[in-house]
């Protein structure tokens, strides 16, 4: 069975202060991809990264930084100098990759609130 | 950029309604799912779609709920008979194999009073 825990589940820091959010996962699959989605207090699911399983490769794209390690099967998110506006519930996801095509589903952990005070 | 588009955004009903839920997916996409959130709590898996058929259910997606592919375009959840505890964010998806994008849409809140 595939499971993600996301231990935190309220994060408060100050504006300018890093901050790293916490994502385990399980599986028994060796291919398989990972998410990371944002839900601002609209509601909407913001996609930020996609990672694949043979791409252990940290990716950065401006203050967020991703961290991918499957020796110890996590996937953590990096908020450098957080701002005010990054204030959401941050979730992760795991997919498993069928090459039939016909599932895909995500399974996601149950979120971290980041609040970040001005 | 290409969007998944839900309708209503908001919906309010009776307990013991039917309730559609629609879905617009990305136009060549292929796979497409229902997911739900509880107010607080995470992301749910419903159903996925694929070739005119279901593909996975989960335990929460039982007889009361029923998804269809009308037209070429549209893609619908419908909850025979709601209940209390169906009240919650429904979010919408579609996914293709070869770039293997997954793009949700903005979500129906669905309230059953």
């Amino acid at each position: 069975a595939q499971k993600v825990t996301q231990a935190q589940t309220e994060i408060s820091v100050v504006e300018k202060e890093d901050v790293t959010l916490d994502c385990v996962y399980e599986t028994r699959d060796t291919t398989y991809y990972l998410f990371w989605y944002k839900q601002p207090p609209s509601g909407e699911l913001v996609f930020l990264i996609r990672r694949n399983s043979f791409d252990e490769q940290n990716e950065i794209s401006g203050r967020y930084s991703w961290n991918f390690q499957k020796s110890t099967s996590s996937f953590n998110f990096t908020i450098t100098a957080s701002q005010v506006v990054d204030s959401a519930v941050y979730f992760c996801a795991l997919s498993i990759m069928n090459y039939g095509g016909a599932t895909n589903k995500l399974i996601f952990g149950t979120g971290t609130l980041l609040a970040v005070q001005p | 950029e290409p969007e998944v588009t839900q309708t209503p955004s908001h919906q309010v009903t009776q307990m013991g309604q039917e309730v559609i839920l629609r879905c617009v997916p990305i136009s060549n996409h292929l796979y497409f799912y229902w997911y739900r959130q509880i107010l607080g709590q995470k992301v749910e898996f419903l159903v996925s779609f694929y070739n005119n058929e279901i593909s996975e259910k989960s335990e929460i997606f039982d007889d009361q709920f029923s998804v269809e592919r009308p037209d070429g375009s549209n893609f619908t959840l419908k909850i025979r008979s709601t209940k209390l505890e169906d009240s919650a964010m429904y979010f919408c998806a579609s996914s293709s194999a070869e770039t293997y994008g997954y793009t949700f849409g903005s979500g129906t809140r669905l309230t059953v009073v």
